[in-house]
């Protein structure tokens, strides 16, 4: 069955920090997309990126990069330069039977200035 | 730019008491979600609507009921409400099924059954 393991639960930064938040995946699917989503303090949860197992090149959208690697089921996420506006909480995601998204528990990132 | 509205933000209800979350959407979405969030469990699937007329249970759908009232409504029924479906709920819609197609969500009910 599609599971997610995000093993860090909290992580606190100091700003200008850099910041990986780990993501594991277990699927039996031999093609599939992971997702990872931010939750801000102010609760709604907002898509940031959806990759295809087929395509293991790295994303980056600004300070934000995104390091996929099937040989370890793994999908990181790095924020370069932490800003305070990133706290939040992250959840990695991989679909599950069309319809289901299978969630992380989710890491809450603390950035302090 | 309304995207998914939710209602009510927040409710508290008694131990055997029955209510309904409402969700609606406007960007003409097919499928819509009920999750349930808890602390340090993520979000968990409750039902979905894959299309208009259609809906399925999830992961956790026992004391919920739902429906898909038309493309834009989709809403989440307690009919006698217990202290463990304390919880914040999200209602989500996507273009299509969920293998390549992100979610949108709404900005969640928090509801607490005393």
């Amino acid at each position: 069955a599609q599971k997610v393991t995000q093993a860090q639960t909290e992580i606190s930064v100091v700003e200008k920090e850099d910041v990986t938040l780990d993501c594991v995946y277990e699927t039996r699917d031999t093609t599939y997309y992971l997702f990872w989503y931010k939750q801000p303090p102010s609760g709604e949860l907002v898509f940031l990126i959806r990759r295809n197992s087929f395509d293991e090149q790295n994303e980056i959208s600004g300070r934000y990069s995104w390091n996929f690697q099937k040989s370890t089921s793994s999908f990181n996420f790095t924020i370069t330069a932490s800003q305070v506006v990133d706290s939040a909480v992250y959840f990695c995601a991989l679909p599950y039977n069309n319809n289901d998204m299978r969630f992380g528990a989710g890491t809450r990132l603390t950035v302090k200035p | 730019n309304a995207g998914v509205t939710q209602t009510p933000k927040f409710q508290v209800l008694k131990t055997g008491q029955s209510m309904t979350l409402q969700c609606a959407q406007d960007m003409n979405h097919n499928s819509m979600y009920w999750y349930r969030q808890d602390p340090g469990m993520g979000l968990r699937l409750i039902y979905y609507s894959a299309s208009e007329g259609t809906t399925d249970k999830g992961e956790v759908p026992n004391g919920y009921n739902v429906s898909r009232l038309n493309k834009r409504e989709f809403s989440l029924r307690l009919e006698s409400a217990a202290p463990s479906q304390t919880s914040v709920y999200f209602c989500a819609s996507s273009e299509g099924v969920l293998n390549d197609q992100p979610q949108h969500f709404g900005d969640g009910t928090r509801l607490s059954i005393l």
